[in-house]
């Protein structure tokens, strides 16, 4: 089956402007996550969406970062204002929770952010 | 708070040397734990998993990893590796079942044919 799509796959940017970064989970997957990939920090959790309850939100490193999720699918990581250390490559993950699940989580290919 | 401590940044080897990357991670409560591959220009993949029972696990591709509670660490062994296994392998913790993953700052392996 489908695996989590992101899109775009490389957005360029100017500094201050903001971004919308779109995840497709695997369809009946109902967990949700973003994560950012960048050189020297590895990989950092921002987001974590289960189901209805309220997303643990933990891992975003300011204000300009937010995300929501509609329908307990597609979810959009907005960044406001964006700043040249924004620039990283922004995971997104699924997993479906529940019995006899293994709460694997499967990776999206990622959309790699330049702020210029 | 949690982390997750990869000891090579880099690790050079030649076809069918034996391999071994550490792993160790500071939590003393329950965790997941895993080893993910990102191929070059691929996305991260699952190699193997550990939740409970026998501390050694076996994944995909003849990898294999050993959870040593006592020595908080889970170390991914392979015993001859390919060109093919040529990635950066990510180590990552979790705690209980659930919620986001911890990752190490990953090692890249570079293989020589």
């Amino acid at each position: 089956g489908a695996g989590v799509s992101q899109s775009p796959s490389n957005k360029v940017t100017e500094k201050g402007k903001d971004v919308e970064l779109r995840c497709d989970p695997i369809s009946g997957h109902t967990a949700l996550y973003w994560y950012r990939q960048s050189l020297g920090q590895g990989l950092e959790f921002l987001i974590y969406f289960q189901g209805n309850s309220a997303p643990d939100k933990s891992g975003l490193p300011s204000d300009r970062f937010s995300a929501e999720r509609t329908g307990g699918s597609v979810s959009t990581l907005t960044i406001q204002r964006t700043q040249q250390e924004d620039s990283a490559v922004y995971l997104c993950a699924s997993s479906r929770l529940g019995a006899g699940s293994s709460y694997e989580q499967y990776f999206g290919p990622g959309t790699r952010l330049t702020v210029t | 708070a949690q982390s997750v401590s990869q000891h090579n940044h880099h690790v050079i080897l030649s076809e069918a040397a034996s391999l071994e990357l550490g792993c160790n991670y500071s939590y003393g409560g329950t965790v997941n734990l895993f080893w993910y591959v990102q191929y070059p220009g691929q996305h991260l993949q699952l190699l193997l998993k550990y939740f409970s029972g026998d501390p050694l696990v076996k994944g995909i591709k003849g990898f294999e990893a050993e959870f040593i509670k006592s020595k908080f660490s889970f170390n991914l062994r392979k015993p001859s590796v390919q060109w093919s296994d040529t990635a950066e392998y990510f180590c990552a913790v979790r705690r209980g079942s659930q919620g986001n993953l911890i990752f190490g700052k990953g090692t890249k392996l570079s293989v020589k044919p």
